[in-house]
């Protein structure tokens, strides 16, 4: 299937230090675009989103950027805690009305450190 | 967020047999399921597109008759891995999307099938 994104690196923080997590896509097209969380052993949690109009989109503790100049995506995390580490995915909405799918990026595997 | 169920979380099968599994969007409707597959450590592939009442679109590498979905209504859809082999053991993942363009999709808690 398609992939957006790199080979998964790993990110390693202290409690409290803000965290980027960079993600790559590959699809010009793609208009929306999604951030997820997963733990370990469950499914994918929605944390934020951006559609292509937008370059910016703040939520709880979170930031969202979109640069579709250079197709990059990235998630800022303001004070991080332990209880963010898991594996950060990036996913791209590609398609237009009557057929869409979503397409998962490499992953990013965040750990916070007491 | 909207909560999507899937079913079995666990199954472990023999060599040659066929498995089931269900995902169900409990507090609304979705015209869109997505099937996704996930190795350790890896990423999020995906499988398949399946739009209510219209037979699925599978992505490139993926086998049609060995994975069947069903989208019968706008609630349920299954995937079922045929004349399962140990290479089929993985974890499987299921997505919802409401009605409507550009909408975040809602995963299940995912299914761990063992095939021995």
């Amino acid at each position: 299937g398609e992939s957006v994104g790199l080979h998964l690196p790993t990110l390693s923080v202290q409690e409290g230090d803000n965290s980027i997590i960079n993600c790559a896509y590959s699809n010009s097209a793609s208009d929306y675009f999604i951030w997820y969380k997963q733990e370990s052993g469950k499914g994918p949690q929605f944390i934020i989103d951006i559609r292509s109009n937008m370059d910016k989109r703040q939520g709880q503790r979170v930031t969202v950027l979109l640069n579709k100049t250079v197709k990059h995506l990235s998630l800022q995390i303001a004070a991080t805690q332990p209880g963010d580490s898991a594996v950060y995915f990036c996913a791209e909405n590609i398609g237009n009305t009557g057929f869409q799918k979503l397409v998962f990026g490499t992953g990013t595997r965040l750990l916070v450190s007491p | 967020g909207a909560v999507v169920s899937q079913h079995p979380s666990r199954v472990i099968c023999k060599s040659g047999t066929s498995v089931k599994i269900e995902c169900r969007s409990l507090d609304f409707q979705a015209t869109t399921m997505f099937w996704y597959r996930q190795f350790p450590k890896q990423s999020l592939m995906l499988m398949a597109t399946s739009n209510e009442g219209s037979k699925a679109t599978y992505e490139q590498g993926v086998e049609k008759d060995k994975f069947l979905i069903n989208h019968a209504s706008l609630t349920l859809s299954t995937l079922t891995v045929t004349s399962a082999h140990p290479e089929d053991s993985s974890f499987y993942i299921c997505s919802a999307r409401a009605v409507g363009v550009r909408t975040e999709a809602f995963f299940g808690q995912g299914t761990r099938l063992t095939v021995v």
